[in-house]
């Protein structure tokens, strides 16, 4: 079974400073990935995605992530923190293909703090 | 509309009552997707539709929780004889499907239901 885990429940970073969430997954099968940001009282808004092709995906917001097959991992970065970006940060993985193959599981989520 | 939108964003319930959550997806979407996110938690696949048809319900947690989509467009979540373990926002996502492309899912708002 697919499953997300994203170690870090909490993050505080100061605004300016750069940024890495980890997210780390299980798949038997080439992944899907995703990252969604959530802020409160918000739906879930894609940030960036990866299908296939180049490993460094760059997605709106000024954030990027990069997929490492090896350490089946998808970690998150953007490199100067806007206070604005404080929210919620959930990475996914979804199966390829339509239909219920792509339904996405979720980690826990990684709560980020900016401090000005 | 531009995007998925959910009814009602708040409902409150006291244990035993029925709640019906309706969503509206975007026009001409294909799939429609049912999560359920507890506090604190990444949300979790309750169920999918592709069309009118409900493909897997694999997520439903009990059989209180009921799914419909009679015509292909809007749907409806039902649960009944509520408990405070429902207590959670649920997430509709909705998107295109084109045959072996992976499509985006597009989140509604949620609705935040609390069982008293």
């Amino acid at each position: 079974a697919q499953s997300v885990t994203q170690p870090d429940i909490h993050i505080t970073v100061s605004e300016g400073a750069s940024l890495e969430l980890r997210c780390n997954y299980s798949y038997g099968a080439t992944p899907y990935l995703f990252w969604y940001v959530q802020s409160p009282g918000q739906g879930l808004q894609l940030l960036l995605k990866y299908f296939s092709g180049d490993t460094l995906v760059q997605g709106i917001k000024g954030f990027e992530a990069e997929f490492k097959r090896s350490q089946s991992s998808f970690n998150l970065r953007k490199p100067s923190v806007h206070w604005s970006d404080a929210a919620e940060y959930f990475c996914a993985v979804g199966g390829g293909g339509t239909g219920t193959a792509s339904k996405l599981t979720f980690g826990t989520g990684t709560r980020l703090q900016v401090t000005l | 509309g531009a995007g998925v939108s959910q009814s009602p964003r708040y409902k409150v319930a006291k244990r035993g009552q029925d709640v019906a959550l309706r969503c509206d997806p975007i026009s001409g979407h294909v799939s429609l997707f049912w999560y359920q996110q507890a506090l604190g938690q990444g949300p979790e696949f309750l169920t999918y539709f592709q069309n009118e048809a409900q493909l897997d319900k694999s997520g439903l947690p009990s059989d209180r929780f009921f799914a419909e989509r009679p015509e292909g467009s809007v749907s409806t979540l039902k649960i009944q004889r509520t408990q405070q373990e429902d207590s959670a926002v649920y997430l509709c996502a909705s998107s295109w499907t084109s045959g072996g492309r992976y499509n985006e899912q597009f989140f509604g708002p949620g609705t935040r239901l609390t069982v008293l």
